[in-house]
């Protein structure tokens, strides 16, 4: 079964600093990947998704992943954090032939000035 | 606007007493879906459905149904609340079937149970 694993659930980097969180999954065939960002009091959005087309996506905001199978990573890296990118972000798994969605445990970016 | 509408968005109930948490979309998607948020578990599906009259269990289903009737809702019934289900509600929905699927959201319904 696929499955995914955040590494650190809480991330704090200062206002410009790179931004790098950690996602590594589990899959016996060639996953999609995706990450989701969950702002204060509302509902999760999609950043970006990997669907076996070029190994670095780039997703809104300044953010991208890189698909790397032989490290079975998905990390997520933004350049110059800014205060806005506070949230929390969360990575998920899917196979080409289910309907199902499975989240990590997501981590929780804080930005300092 | 395009959107996922819940509500309502906060509800404090007492156990045993049934609820239900409506869910609407307005952008004609076949699929939806309920999740749970946990703190450190994460996001987990509770049930979906792929259209109309057709439900499935997700991980997380005991204590909860659910029923879509209409293309554009798909309610979350809680018949007898526990303590356990204190949690954050989301339910989704989808234009497309498949592991490439987008999901869009709504803002989320936190239920305390006492």
């Amino acid at each position: 079964a696929q499955s995914v694993t955040q590494l650190g659930s809480h991330v704090s980097v200062s206002e410009g600093a790179l931004v790098l969180l950690r996602c590594n999954y589990s899959s016996s065939v060639p996953p999609y990947l995706f990450w989701y960002v969950q702002y204060p009091n509302q509902g999760l959005q999609l950043l970006l998704k990997y669907t076996s087309a070029a190994t670095l996506v780039k997703g809104i905001n300044g953010f991208e992943a890189e698909f790397k199978k032989s490290e079975t990573s998905f990390h997520l890296t933004k350049p110059s954090a800014h205060m806005s990118d506070a949230a929390e972000y969360f990575c998920a798994v899917s196979l080409y032939n289910t309907d199902k969605l499975i989240f990590g445990t997501g981590t929780r970016l804080q930005v300092f000035p | 606007e395009a959107q996922v509408t819940q509500n309502p968005r906060y509800l404090i109930t007492v156990t045993g007493k049934k609820l239900t948490v409506t869910c609407s979309q307005n952008m004609n998607h076949e699929y939806m879906s309920w999740y749970r948020q946990d703190p450190g578990l994460g996001l987990r599906q509770i049930y979906y459905s792929m259209n109309v009259e057709v439900t499935d269990k997700g991980d997380v289903p005991e204590g909860y149904k659910v029923s879509r009737k209409e293309k554009r809702n798909f309610p979350l019934i809680l018949e007898s609340p526990s303590p356990n289900q204190t949690s954050l509600y989301f339910c989704a929905s989808s234009p497309t079937r498949g592991g490439a699927m987008i999901q869009y959201f709504g803002a989320g319904t936190r239920l305390s149970v006492l």
